[in-house]
């Protein structure tokens, strides 16, 4: 497809599972980002990626929390043992490369309840 | 660390009606993008439009159109002729090395 592509849109974890997010970016861009949303909040950064780097993983919440994009295209956030806490939409996002204020492009999210 | 403040958590407007939505940050870059995204419910964020911060002109995109305070680090979006359309979530957003968020205001929009 032509936009940001993210899976699963819903998932309901119990406490304790380990989830799995996946983010297939636009084709050719450099940079993708993860944030998280918690409701009634506006988009928290987790962490950005540029090709197969992750340059800046400031805003992961805990060690939980871990995000791989090894060949420099799909990403996915793995968390671990998940929390209430941790319910949230996950958005994924790319550009063709940050810093120079290319537009970033969002995916849908993937909204996370975990009961 | 940049922070980006929206003190309006929820307007509503008349449909055709003229609206502006509020946004200040506060950094010590002197180069970097700021933004307007609208979220609907489904929770895609569109961006609706963006300035450079190096470029004096405010942005203008169809009925969107920005206040931009490079000075007063303030960024306001007035949307005209407000649409039913219109209804969401809006959100600042600053840039330097990442898009940082505010905390959004909810736009209605009364038929």
């Amino acid at each position: 497809g032509a936009g940001v592509s993210q899976s699963p849109r819903y998932k309901v974890a119990k406490r304790g599972q380990d989830v799995a997010l996946r983010c297939d970016p636009i084709s050719g861009h450099v940079s993708l980002f993860w944030y998280q949303q918690a409701l009634g909040q506006g988009p928290e950064f987790l962490t950005y990626f540029q090709n197969e780097a992750q340059l800046d993983k400031s805003g992961l919440p805990s060690d939980r929390f871990f995000a791989e994009r090894p060949e420099g295209s799909v990403s996915t956030l793995k968390i671990q043992r998940t929390q209430q806490e941790d319910s949230a939409v996950y958005l994924c996002a790319s550009s063709l490369a940050a810093y120079s204020g290319n537009t970033i492009y969002f995916g849908e999210g993937s909204w996370l309840t975990v009961v | 660390a940049q922070t980006v403040t929206q003190s309006q958590p929820e307007m509503s407007v008349q449909e055709a009606e003229t609206v502006t939505l509020s946004c200040t940050y506060d950094t010590s870059e002197s180069n970097y993008y700021l933004f307007w995204y609208k979220q609907p419910p489904s929770r895609q964020m569109i961006l609706v439009i963006r300035q450079e911060a190096y470029k004096q002109q405010n942005a203008t995109e169809n009925r969107f159109s920005v206040n931009f305070q490079k000075a007063a680090k303030s960024f306001s979006l007035k949307i005209s002729d407000s649409q039913l359309g219109d209804t969401a979530m809006y959100f600042c957003a600053f840039m330097n090395e990442k898009l940082t968020f505010g905390t959004g205001t909810r736009l209605t929009i009364i038929p």
